[in-house]
């Protein structure tokens, strides 16, 4: 069925970067993509972009170009999502989710909270 | 970049009700669109695909339509653990983009 586990909660300051991993377990990572959502307080879900776990290409939000960077590490078979220059309006809950195919995100991790402040 | 406009924001329903919540498209987005059924706490789980495919194992009650702009999602006779936050998400175009969300209570 799989799994995705995420990392644990951050506090940063702003100007600061974060790294938020999502591990996969139970099926054959590289088969999938990987998706990255954020969800800010009582706000709805943003899109931020996809990382093939198959040959790495990316899609990018575009505001979020520039800032965000995925990756993927095949041999421990865990997705990355980094975000620079983190700005107060970054605090938000970050999803992983493994994408099937365009828009099906049939597997979610439980999310990490970053927090922004100074 | 396509907005995904969903209402209502909120309903109450009671168990045995038909529940109808609406995604509207700013733009023509063919049957590109997919909804996902949210509980506290909880991960996050794809319902409808292609606008009216029910994704398997969900239960029959649920079931989407539209095509263009405008799209539903219907909840027959909908019962207690069906209480959540209902989302959908467009993939005819980059960013995909996703609706604000309705929360459904049970009365």
């Amino acid at each position: 069925q799989g799994q995705l586990v995420q990392s644990g909660a951050e506090v940063k300051k702003p100007g600061a970067s974060v790294k938020v991993s999502c591990k996969a377990s139970g099926y054959t990572f590289t088969t999938y993509g990987i998706n990255w959502v954020r969800q800010a307080p009582g706000q709805g879900l943003e899109w931020m972009g996809w990382i093939s776990a198959y040959n790495g290409k990316t899609n990018y939000a575009q505001k979020l170009q520039g800032r965000v960077t995925m990756t993927t590490d095949t041999s421990t078979s865990t997705a990355y999502m980094e975000l620079r220059s983190l700005r107060s309006d970054d605090t938000a809950v970050y999803y992983c989710a493994r994408v099937i195919a365009a828009g099906a995100f049939d597997i979610w991790g439980q999310g990490t909270m970053v927090t922004v402040s100074s | 970049e396509t907005t995904l406009t969903q209402s209502p924001a909120f309903m109450s329903a009671t168990p045995g009700d038909k529940v109808n919540i609406s995604c509207k498209a700013s733009q023509d987005i063919d049957d590109d669109m997919n909804w996902y059924q949210q509980k506290p706490g909880e991960a996050a789980i794809f319902i409808i695909q292609e606008a009216t495919t029910l994704v398997p194992g969900i239960p029959p009650r649920f079931s989407g339509s539209g095509y263009g702009t405008e799209f539903t999602l219907t909840i027959n006779n909908i019962e207690s653990e069906d209480a959540a936050y209902y989302f959908c998400l467009q993939h005819d175009n980059f960013p995909w983009t996703f609706g604000q969300g309705t929360k459904v209570e049970m009365k």
